[in-house]
């Protein structure tokens, strides 16, 4: 079935790094998603990606889709205390199904 | 618009014991999709509708049933609760060619 493979699984970062992150899968999607989800809370949308090789920003973060519509990533510049969290890619399959990668958690240093 | 609203918040089920789980959209959305997440872990859909009268499975069915007889409720069903289903569900909705929107989780677990 679909999997995605999403990497780094966890990152530790100083406050000002950038962050990249991504995604990638054997399957062919038609969307892909960046969600950010806090403790307790259900995941947020950051991102939504509709066309191969779409490149998108909201804010300090960019995302992309890729060319071979099997792969995306996601950048955040010059990260802040408040981007601290769990991160999660999320393709959408002709079949409507959409899944989800294990998620990327991001802690940052003092 | 409350948006996507779950119920119950936590609750607590003993091995063998039958529960649904409510969901509901204010958004008249057509998609609505159910997953679980376990700790520490991503998201595994369940089962998913892309519309009023259709159900289609997804990663994770076993031990679950849907169903959508109403474009706003989305429940779903545990019949014999298992140690296994003690997870974090979480319901999303969304319109055509958009993302998902998640409502704010059901904490079970199993005893």
């Amino acid at each position: 079935g679909q999997q995605l493979n999403q990497s780094p699984q966890s990152m530790f970062i100083q406050e000002g790094e950038d962050v990249s992150m991504n995604c990638t899968s054997s399957s062919i999607f038609n969307t892909w998603l960046w969600y950010k989800q806090d403790p307790g809370e259900g995941p947020v949308l950051l991102i939504a990606l509709y066309k191969a090789g779409e490149l998108t920003s909201n804010g300090r973060l960019t995302a992309q889709f890729g060319i071979t519509r099997k792969d995306s990533f996601l950048n955040i510049s010059a990260s802040i205390p408040s981007d601290v969290g769990i991160y999660f890619c999320a393709g959408q399959g002709g079949d409507d199904k959409i899944i989800f990668g294990k998620g990327t958690r991001l802690h940052i240093l003092p | 618009n409350a948006g996507v609203t779950q119920t119950p918040k936590f609750r607590i089920l003993k091995i063998g014991q039958s529960m649904t789980l409510q969901c509901a959209q204010d958004m008249n959305h057509n998609y609505m999709y159910w997953y679980r997440q376990d700790p520490g872990m991503g998201l595994k859909l369940i089962y998913y509708s892309v519309g009023a009268g259709i159900t289609d499975k997804g990663e994770v069915p076993n031990g679950y049933n849907v169903s959508r007889s109403t474009t706003e409720d989305f429940p779903l069903r545990l019949e014999l609760a298992a140690p296994s289903q003690t997870s974090v569900y979480f319901c999303a909705s969304r319109h055509y060619n958009s993302p998902l929107h998640f409502g704010n989780g059901t904490r079970l677990t199993v005893t």
